[in-house]
C-alpha cells in the first residue's frame, strides 16, 4: 500500500527558505502514471495546490507561487522535495505531499500524506 | 482563472440525503473530483472522474456532473460523515489544479 510521509522543519524565519521532503513507500516513485504533488492549507482555510512533478522531469506549478517554488525528485531515495523561497507569514500552513494521476486524466489525488505544519515566524 | 463555487455549509439530519454542489463555467466538460477532510486529518478522495468511487468508499457516496454544476450526494448520512468536502478539477488552459472553497457538512 502506497504511503507518503512529509518531513522538515516546523519553523522557518521570514525571508528564509522552506524545505520539505516526502518519503514514498509501498510502491515505486518511477511507476508509470504516478505523479507527485505538494499542497498546502493555511490554518482554518481551504486547500491550495503548489506543484506537481513526474519522474522523468515534467513539472507543473501554481502560477501564484511559481517564482518561489521548486519541486524535485530523487529516484535513488524514493523521495521528492519542495523548496519555497522568501517565505512570509502568509506561507504558514499545513503542507501535504500526495500522489496524483496525470493532469491529462484530471489530476485526482490519492493518497495524501498526513501533513506537516510549517510556521513562518521570527 | 477557473473558479469553483461551493456553499460554505450544508446541514442534514442523520439518515437523510446531503447534496453538496460545485459550480463552475461549463464544469460539465471537465473531470471533477471530491475530497473529504475531517478536522486535523489529511483529505481523502471520495469520488473521482465525476462519479467513480475509490475502493473502500461506501456506495452512499455518489457524484454527478452536468452543465455548470457538479454534485456530491451522500445518502443515508451518518454522524461520521461530518467533515469538510472539497471539489477539484484540472484547468487545462492554465495548467493548474483548482479547488473549490470547501463545504462544511454538519449532521444535525
Amino acid at each position: 500500500q502506497l504511503q507518503l510521509q512529509e518531513s522538515g522543519p516546523g519553523l522557518v524565519k521570514p525571508s528564509e527558505t522552506l524545505s520539505l521532503t516526502c518519503s514514498v513507500s509501498g510502491d515505486s516513485i518511477t511507476r508509470r502514471n504516478f505523479f507527485w504533488a505538494w499542497f498546502r492549507q493555511p490554518p482554518g482555510k481551504g486547500l491550495e495546490w503548489i506543484g506537481t512533478i513526474y519522474y522523468w522531469g515534467t513539472s507543473y506549478y501554481n502560477p501564484s507561487l511559481k517564482s518561489r517554488v521548486t519541486v524535485s525528485l530523487d529516484t535513488s531515495t524514493s523521495q521528492f522535495s519542495l523548496t519555497l523561497t522568501s517565505v512570509t507569514a502568509a506561507d504558514t500552513a499545513v503542507y501535504y505531499c500526495a500522489k496524483a494521476v496525470s493532469p491529462l486524466a484530471g489530476h485526482w489525488v490519492d493518497p495524501w500524506g498526513q501533513g506537516t505544519l510549517v510556521t513562518v515566524s521570527s | 482563472s477557473f473558479v469553483l463555487n461551493q456553499p460554505p455549509s450544508v446541514s442534514v439530519a442523520p439518515g437523510q440525503t446531503a447534496r453538496i454542489t460545485c459550480g463552475g463555467n461549463e464544469i460539465g466538460t471537465k473531470s471533477v473530483h471530491w475530497y473529504q477532510q475531517k478536522p486535523g486529518q489529511a483529505p481523502i478522495l471520495v469520488v473521482y472522474e465525476d462519479s467513480v468511487r475509490p475502493s473502500g468508499i461506501p456506495d452512499r457516496f455518489s457524484g454527478s456532473n452536468s452543465g455548470n454544476t457538479a454534485t456530491l450526494t451522500i445518502s443515508r448520512v451518518e454522524a461520521g460523515d461530518e467533515a469538510d468536502y472539497y471539489c477539484q478539477v484540472w484547468e487545462t488552459t492554465s495548467a493548474l489544479v483548482v479547488f473549490g472553497g470547501g463545504t462544511m457538512l454538519t449532521v444535525l
